[in-house]
């Protein structure tokens, strides 16, 4: 199994330009969700899905749009990326019903210049 | 509004030495999930908090939860420096939502 796995691992963009953050799991995970990472600030949930065709926004959405067409994949677009989008994001996902909390990604490094 | 908030957001102990990190959170829940991130790394699930009075240990680190109190703890015994990382917990909610903490950055020194 390969886990979580989020492409690409770092990524410039320029303000305006718009990219999507892939994230592919092989474990047959129902839920995935998308966290952004910034200094201080914890872990903050971006969106969230339970299950293919069902997604939902968590605290931090704006500028941010999912969709959840399969099981495996949760692509995160940034629409029109802004500097304070730079951050450090990461996919995870976690069986329905079980215990063991999220699996994570190794995170895509994104600065927005 | 949930809010999960860590105490302290930085440690620095030496060698030796025990403390413990508090994780308080606003909203109903009665698992919790403490993390381990190294730098530049992704995170590592530590502990699994299933219920109030639980508590688990897993070498010189050791969590338990007070639902009722809507707190948890890390306790650090005896540190040493492989210890020193960031520290997250986590509260779940339905459907598969986690909320994390600020994170508390530790570091041990010899």
């Amino acid at each position: 199994n390969a886990g979580v796995t989020q492409t690409p691992k770092f990524q410039v963009l320029k303000t305006g330009q718009s990219m999507t953050l892939q994230c592919a799991q092989d474990m047959n995970h129902e839920y995935m969700s998308w966290y952004r990472q910034d200094p201080g600030m914890g872990l903050r949930l971006i969106h969230y899905s339970v299950g293919a065709g069902i997604t939902d926004q968590g605290e931090v959405p704006n500028g941010y749009n999912v969709s959840r067409s399969t099981t495996e994949d949760f692509p995160l677009r940034l629409l029109s990326a802004a500097p304070s989008q730079t951050s450090v994001y990461f996919c995870a996902s976690r069986k329905a019903g079980q215990d063991y909390g999220y699996t994570f990604g190794s995170g895509t490094r994104l600065t927005v210049v | 509004e949930l809010k999960v908030e860590q105490n302290p957001l930085f440690l620095s102990m030496q060698e030796g030495k025990n403390y413990t990190i508090y994780c308080n959170y606003s909203t109903t829940s009665d698992r919790l999930y403490w993390y381990r991130q190294d730098p530049g790394k992704s995170l590592e699930s530590l502990f699994v908090l299933l219920s109030n009075g639980a508590v688990k240990q897993e070498g010189r680190l050791m969590a338990s939860l007070d639902t009722k109190a809507r707190l948890s703890t890390l306790h650090i015994t005896a540190a040493v420096h492989d210890l020193s990382a960031t520290y997250f917990c986590a509260v779940d909610l339905l459907w598969g939502q986690f909320y994390f903490g600020t994170g508390t950055s530790l570091t041990v020194i010899p």
